[in-house]
């Protein structure tokens, strides 16, 4: 079963709204939960990082929050672009293993005019 | 540039015919990892390699090969591919040290087998 469980798997959005992916993971302990973003036949690039005792962390209109008791993180994305259009991955780094990463399968988002 | 680059970007092959996918990196990174990533199931880590000459097993290995000669590059080898190999393979790389280090990825290779 996969470590890192995301939701939803895929949803649409109007531009200019905003909107909210999840993020469920049992990896514990760990020391970071990063955001990527990945577009469309490109390699992810990092959106945000948080450590184990961070609660929010933004980068521009991406938003990520944390919540390390209850093992859950969201990434809330503020007047959508269609520039956003993307895959969002999940990523969490075991404490026990830096290099050996759990990934979630991503949430599509779909942005339209 | 900063980059990591993977050659070729998409192949397609036959079964049991051996193919080397390059990975490169102009960051000086001791990091670098394989991943392959198919549909609803997320990127799963192949091989790593915490420097020159040292290379481990990530959670699916089967089927496939790596070397660390040099410190940017990390090639990919699949000595006699199979259909289940079809995927979307990802190579990068980080530095290593501090936490939370950021991996940075290739753009992809497209791998059809057949």
């Amino acid at each position: 079963k996969n470590q890192v469980e995301q939701s939803p798997q895929s949803l649409i959005i109007l531009e200019g709204k905003n909107c909210t992916l999840q993020c469920n993971y049992t990896v514990s302990p760990f020391s970071n939960l990063r955001w990527y973003k990945q577009d469309t036949g490109r390699g992810p690039v990092s959106l945000t990082i948080m450590t184990f005792s961070e609660n929010t962390k933004s980068n521009g209109r991406y938003t990520a929050t944390l919540d390390a008791d209850t093992k859950q993180s969201s990434l809330h994305i503020t007047a959508s672009q269609l520039s956003d259009s993307a895959s969002y991955i999940c990523v969490v780094t075991p404490l026990s293993n830096d290099y050996k990463l759990s990934f979630g399968a991503g949430t599509t988002v779909t942005v339209r005019a | 540039e900063a980059q990591v680059t993977q050659n070729p970007r998409y192949l397609i092959t036959v079964t049991g015919k051996k193919l080397t996918v390059t990975c490169s990196q102009n960051m000086n990174h001791e990091y670098m990892s394989w991943y392959r990533q198919d549909p609803g199931l997320g990127l799963r880590q192949i091989y790593y390699s915490m420097n020159v000459e040292v290379t481990d097993k990530g959670d699916v290995p089967e089927g496939y090969k790596v070397s660390r000669k040099e410190k940017r590059n990390f090639p990919l080898i699949l000595e006699s591919p199979s259909p289940n190999q079809t995927s979307l393979y990802f190579c990068a790389s980080s530095l290593l040290g501090d936490r939370g280090q950021e991996q940075y990825f290739g753009p992809g290779t497209r791998l059809t087998v057949t």
